[in-house]
C-alpha cells in the first residue's frame, strides 16, 4: 500500500501566484488533516476533514482553501501565495475519529514562496 | 496555541545510553500521542496512552503519563544511532477544547555511534 501520497514534493512560487497541494490516501481513513511545519513551531493545524465533502478550519486557516470532494483525496489550496506560508506541509489521515488514535503521515511537500 | 511542549529542545547521548524526553500539557486530556520524525520525512507513530494508564511499553520504548502533573515521558533505552530524529507528543486537545491532535514542538535527539 502507498498509505497517504503528498503531490508535489517540492514546489518554489512567486508571491502572488496560487497552487494546490494533492493528499491522497489509498487506506479508505475517514478523517484527514492538513499540517505545516515550520521551525521551532512544531505542527499547526491548518484544515482537517471528518468526512468527503466535509472540511473545518484548524489553528491557521487564513490564507488557505480545502476541499475534499472524494474520501480518498483532500486538496490543500492557497489562492494567492505569500513568503509567511513558505513551510513544509504534512497531510495526515486517520481511521480513528479526531483524537483518538494514530494518524498517518504523508512525506511532506516543502513549498518556497519568493 | 501548543497543547504539548517537549522538553529539552534537544538531546546528545552515546549510542547505548538511554534518552528521557518529557511532554508538558495545559488541560485535561483524554490520550497522548508519541511520534518520530526523521529528517526530512513525516512523522511516524510510536504509542498512545490513554488518561487511566500510567505506563506503557513497545519495544525500546517507555511511555509514563503523569495527570495529575499533566505531562508525559518517553524513555528510549539502549539508543542507537537509528534512534537519531526529532520526537512529538501530541494530545487530544486543541485551543478551544477541541480534539484535533495538537502536537508540540519537539525534542531533536541526537545519538553518537
Amino acid at each position: 500500500n502507498a498509505g497517504v501520497t503528498q503531490t508535489p514534493k517540492f514546489r518554489v512560487l512567486k508571491t502572488g501566484q496560487s497552487m494546490t497541494l494533492l493528499c491522497a490516501q489509498d487506506m479508505n481513513h475517514e478523517y484527514m488533516y492538513w499540517y505545516r511545519q515550520d521551525p521551532g513551531m512544531g505542527l499547526r493545524l491548518i484544515h482537517y476533514s471528518v468526512g468527503e465533502g466535509t472540511t473545518a478550519k484548524g489553528e491557521v486557516p487564513d490564507g488557505y482553501n480545502v476541499s475534499r470532494l472524494k474520501k480518498q483525496n483532500f486538496l490543500l489550496g492557497l489562492e494567492s501565495a505569500a513568503p509567511s506560508q513558505t513551510s513544509v506541509y504534512f497531510c495526515a489521515s486517520s481511521p480513528h475519529r479526531p483524537g483518538t488514535g494514530e494518524l498517518f503521515f504523508g512525506e511532506g511537500s516543502r513549498l518556497t514562496v519568493l | 496555541s501548543q497543547q504539548g511542549e517537549e522538553d529539552p529542545q534537544a538531546l546528545s547521548i552515546q549510542e547505548g545510553e538511554n534518552a528521557t524526553m518529557n511532554c508538558s500539557y495545559k488541560t485535561s486530556i483524554n490520550n497522548l500521542q508519541w511520534y518520530r520524525q526523521n529528517s526530512g520525512r513525516g512523522l511516524v507513530h510510536l504509542i498512545l496512552i490513554r488518561s487511566n494508564e500510567r505506563e506503557k511499553h513497545s519495544g525500546r520504548l517507555r511511555v509514563t503519563l503523569d495527570t495529575s502533573k499533566k505531562s508525559s515521558s518517553l524513555l528510549i533505552t539502549a539508543s542507537r544511532a537509528a534512534d537519531t530524529a526529532s520526537y512529538f507528543c501530541a494530545t487530544d486537545r486543541g485551543r478551544g477544547g477541541s480534539y484535533i491532535p495538537t502536537f508540540g514542538r519537539g525534542t531533536s535527539l541526537i545519538v553518537h555511534p
